[in-house]
């Protein structure tokens, strides 16, 4: 089946410890998208990326990387430097000017 | 003051009623609108997708939108406990359409 697949759904971080959270899609699309979600807050853009080898910067970038070296996979990495980082992650993907689809998230807590 | 605004909810309603959301927007590039349906602990689910004003009807969801007026809204008829999710707006303009702003979701639960 096609769609969008996050892992691990639930991950913890220890202090001063940089982890990093997988996206791949196999529905073919040029865009994909991270976003963080937390209690009444609705999605924030974290980092997004059009094509493979470029990604801009969303609302809330400091703290966290990102890398797209295949158009398939676009994994996030939240540095020690987020000092705030319990949330659940959405990873999203898209074409262009279609809507975005989502996956099923991974909730981050802090040990 | 945030670009898109969107009661919290809950939003309580019997089985069968008629479920009635909407969000407002400040932004009048916004053109592409569309509503998601989340689960708990899940990602939110694609449901419309709207381009500039107008209604959009499939199945038991009809969404319209009012760029007049800056207000989308979601119906959902003959509503079933199923139904009980929160319910995401988002909407982008042309020049950043990848880059969406969501409402903050409305809680809903349909009581049997």
């Amino acid at each position: 089946d096609g769609g969008i697949t996050q892992s691990p759904k639930y991950l913890f971080r220890k202090e001063g410890q940089n982890v990093t959270l997988s996206c791949e899609q196999n529905l073919n699309h040029d865009a994909m998208y991270w976003y963080r979600q937390d209690p009444g807050q609705g999605l924030r853009l974290i980092y997004y990326s059009q094509i493979v080898n470029d990604f801009q910067k969303g609302d809330i970038a400091e703290g966290y990387s990102v890398s797209r070296e295949k158009k398939e996979s676009f994994p996030l990495t939240v540095t020690s430097a987020q000092k705030n980082p319990t949330a659940f992650y959405l990873c999203a993907s898209s074409s262009s000017y279609q809507p975005q689809h989502f996956g099923d998230g991974t909730r981050l807590s802090i040990l | 003051q945030k670009e898109v605004e969107q009661d919290p909810g809950p939003l309580s309603v019997p089985e069968g009623a008629i479920v009635s959301l909407n969000c407002t927007y400040s932004n009048s590039a916004f053109q592409y609108f569309m509503w998601y349906r989340q689960y708990s602990r899940k990602g939110p689910e694609l449901l419309m997708y709207t381009y500039s004003s107008g209604n959009k009807e499939d199945g038991r969801f009809t969404a319209q939108v009012d760029k007049s007026s800056k207000y989308i809204s979601l119906f959902i008829r003959d509503s079933q406990p199923s139904d009980s999710a929160t319910y995401l707006c988002a909407m982008s303009s042309t020049d950043s359409w990848g880059k969406l702003q969501f409402g903050a979701g409305t809680q809903v639960v349909v009581t049997p």
